[in-house]
């Protein structure tokens, strides 16, 4: 069946460390990929899309690449900032959204 | 545009009661998502309309739970009788398919449902 996996959090980093949180992913066909962020006490929001093998989707300094090779889509962000801190979740779509547990993160000043 | 409208955002209730929730999608979306979010099991997608009718309610956890989309601008999600378990926040989303960006779900800010 489809499914998305992500590394558990909570993710706790400095302001300005990298920021890495692993996705992958199981689907039949290629499905398109996507990082959704929920800020405290709102709902989710597109944050980044990739639709086919290779694009790379970014957005707000945040990068995530396609890697059909290793059904992977990691979110990276080179510095990150203390507004940074919600939680992320990795989908697919496959008729509908299907999406990863969600990884919280939180970047301390 | 106001982008999906929810209420209310905070409801307690007790055990036994119905309770009610509702959701304004975005205008001219063609589809609407209602799903539960919860500590223990992560986003739940409950059930999808498109153009109104329900595509998919497997993820409605029982019969206590009831969804209707009377019309475009309009949909419920009811829990009657409602138990404690049913304590979530529920998250009503829209899209719109036409644009070819059906997989860009908007979502609303949540009814904090809390059932004691």
């Amino acid at each position: 069946g489809n499914s998305v996996t992500q590394m558990e959090g909570p993710v706790t980093l400095s302001e300005e460390a990298f920021l890495t949180i692993n996705c992958t992913y199981t689907a039949t066909g290629y499905p398109s990929l996507f990082w959704y962020v929920q800020y405290p006490g709102e709902g989710l929001q597109l944050l980044l899309k990739a639709t086919k093998a290779d694009d790379k989707g970014s957005n707000k300094g945040f990068e995530a690449t396609y890697r059909k090779e290793t059904t992977s889509f990691h979110l990276e962000k080179g510095s990150v900032q203390v507004s940074d801190s919600a939680v992320y979740f990795c989908a697919l779509s496959r008729g509908k959204l299907i999406f990863g547990q969600g990884t919280e993160l939180s970047v301390k000043p | 545009d106001a982008g999906v409208i929810q209420s209310p955002r905070h409801e307690v209730t007790e055990m036994g009661q119905e309770v009610t929730l509702r959701c304004k999608p975005i205008s001219g979306h063609d589809y609407l998502f209602w799903y539960r979010q919860t500590m223990m099991r992560g986003l739940e997608l409950l059930i999808y309309f498109n153009n109104n009718v329900p595509i998919d309610d497997s993820g409605m956890p029982e019969d206590r739970f009831s969804a209707k989309m009377p019309n475009a601008s309009f949909s419920t999600l009811k829990i009657q009788p409602s138990e404690p378990r049913d304590s979530a926040v529920y998250f009503c989303a829209s899209s719109d398919v036409r644009t070819g960006r059906d997989y860009e779900q908007y979502f609303g800010p949540g009814t904090r449902l809390t059932v004691t």
